[in-house]
C-alpha cells in the first residue's frame, strides 16, 4: 500500500507570493491534516479535512487555507507569503475521524518551504 | 484548551535508560501516543496506549500512563545512536469535536 505522499518536496518563493502544497493519503483514509513544523514552535496543527469539511483548525491567520476533494486528496494554500512562514508543512493521513477508536496518522515526508 | 507540553530536550548516554514525559490538559483524551521523527523524515507511530490502561510494554518501550496527574512518559531501555530523534506524545480527544493533539516535540541525543 503506497504511503502519503506530497508535493512537492522542496519549495523556494519570495515573499508576498502564494504557494499551493499537495497532499495525497494513503488510498482509503479520508481524514487528512495539515501540520506545520518549525524548530521554535515545534508542531503546530493547521486544520483537517475529513470527507471534503474542514472538521477543525487551528490558530492560523486567514492566508492559510485548505481543501479536500472527493478522492481525498487535500491540499494547502498560503497566500502573501512571510518570511515566518518558512518551514515543514506535513500532512498526515488517518482512517476516520473519530474518538473512540485507535487511530494511528499517517505522515508524508512533508514540503520544506523557504521564503525568502 | 488543550495543551500537550514535553521537556525540549534529553541527552543520554548509549546504553542507558531514557525516559521522556508528557503532559496534557484534557481529560476526555481516549487514547496517547508516541510518535517518533527522525531526520529529514515525517512522524511515525510507535506506541500508543488507552486512556483506561496504566502501562503498555513493547519490546524496549514501557509506556506509564498516570490518569490522575495527567503525564504520560514514554520509557526506552537501552537507548541506542539509532534512537536519536524527536519524540512527540500526541492525545486523541472527544471533548466537543473529535481532535487529535500533539505535543512539542522533545530532541533526545544518545552519545555513544
Amino acid at each position: 500500500k503506497a504511503g502519503v505522499t506530497q508535493t512537492p518536496r522542496y519549495l523556494i518563493k519570495t515573499r508576498g507570493q502564494q504557494v499551493t502544497l499537495s497532499c495525497s493519503p494513503i488510498s482509503g483514509h479520508r481524514s487528512v491534516s495539515w501540520y506545520q513544523q518549525t524548530p521554535g514552535q515545534g508542531l503546530q496543527f493547521l486544520f483537517e479535512y475529513f470527507s471534503e469539511t474542514q472538521r477543525n483548525k487551528g490558530n492560523f491567520p486567514g492566508r492559510f487555507s485548505g481543501r479536500q476533494f472527493s478522492n481525498s486528496r487535500s491540499e494547502m494554500n498560503v497566500s502573501t507569503l512571510e518570511l515566518g512562514d518558512s518551514a515543514l508543512y506535513l500532512c498526515a493521513s488517518s482512517l476516520e475521524s473519530s474518538g473512540g477508536t485507535y487511530n494511528e496518522q499517517f505522515f508524508g515526508p512533508g514540503t520544506r518551504l523557504t521564503v525568502l | 484548551g488543550e495543551d500537550v507540553e514535553q521537556s525540549l530536550f534529553l541527552s543520554v548516554r548509549e546504553g542507558d535508560s531514557s525516559v521522556i514525559n508528557c503532559t496534557y490538559t484534557d481529560s476526555s483524551s481516549t487514547y496517547l501516543y508516541w510518535y517518533k521523527q527522525e531526520p529529514g523524515a515525517g512522524l511515525q507511530l510507535l506506541t500508543y496506549i488507552f486512556s483506561n490502561m496504566d502501562m503498555k510494554q513493547d519490546q524496549r518501550l514501557t509506556v506509564l500512563l498516570n490518569k490522575k496527574d495527567k503525564h504520560l512518559s514514554l520509557r526506552i531501555a537501552d537507548t541506542q545512536t539509532g534512537d536519536s530523534a524527536i519524540y512527540f506524545c500526541a492525545e486523541s480527544t472527544t471533548s466537543g469535536t473529535y481532535k487529535y493533539i500533539f505535543g512539542t516535540g522533545t530532541r533526545l541525543k544518545v552519545l555513544a
